[in-house]
């Protein structure tokens, strides 16, 4: 059974700093590997999308980038804002299944101004 | 707007009852999920709709949960005889790519919180 771990489980820095968020998981025959944002009390909102043949994509100041065979994905996010502050998920999906999503439990950051 | 609308935003009912819950995707969209988030976790999968075909329900925790599409677009998530662990929010998610193509992403509503005395 797939298993996503995100660690650790809250991340607090100052603003402008640089950071990478990480994501791992258990079963490496994944379709895609998705990094999804959640704001409290609302519901998720995809950032990237990276495909098993990818190693990485970028949107803006996010950088993802997935290295399937060790089981390990990063999200980079340059120069921070305190408007990036929320929980960050990542989910996959495996290859083989439907098209279901399996999520890590989340990293919840704060940019601190 | 154009997003996935879920109601009610909030429920609240006592241990026992019945409850329905509302999606309305995204139009065009083929793929339509339900998702379970209990506080502080990553959502859970509960089940998948292709169009009106219910192709996985291998995540409803037990029979009192019921997930419909009659007409392949709004689904309901229905909980008979809820339970206090039934607490949680439920979310949907639809997407424009049937099962063979799964590179497009899901895009969520806001959740129906769901609180059960």
């Amino acid at each position: 059974k797939q298993e996503v771990t995100q660690i650790p489980a809250a991340l607090s820095v100052p603003e402008g700093e640089n950071l990478v968020l990480n994501c791992s998981f258990t079963d490496s025959a994944i379709y895609n590997l998705q990094w999804f944002r959640q704001d409290p009390g609302k519901g998720l909102t995809s950032l990237l999308l990276i495909q098993s043949s990818q190693r990485e994509q970028t949107s803006g100041r996010l950088n993802a980038s997935l290295d399937k065979s060790s089981g390990r994905s990063t999200l980079y996010i340059a120069a921070s804002q305190p408007g990036d502050s929320a929980t960050y998920l990542c989910a996959v999906i495996d290859t083989g299944a439907n098209s279901k999503l399996t999520f890590g439990k989340g990293i919840t950051l704060s940019v601190r101004p | 707007g154009a997003g996935v609308s879920q109601s009610p935003r909030y429920k609240v009912a006592k241990r026992g009852q019945d409850v329905a819950l509302r999606c309305d995707p995204i139009s065009g969209h083929v793929s339509l999920f339900w998702y379970q988030q209990a506080l502080g976790q990553g959502p859970e999968f509960l089940t998948y709709f292709q169009n009106e075909a219910q192709l996985d329900k291998s995540g409803l925790p037990s029979d009192r949960f019921f997930a419909e599409r009659p007409e392949g677009s709004v689904s309901t998530l229905k909980i008979q005889r809820t339970q206090q662990e039934d607490s949680a929010v439920y979310l949907c998610a639809s997407s424009l790519a049937a099962q063979g193509s799964r590179n497009q992403p899901q895009h969520f509503g806001d959740g129906t919180r769901l609180s059960i005395l």
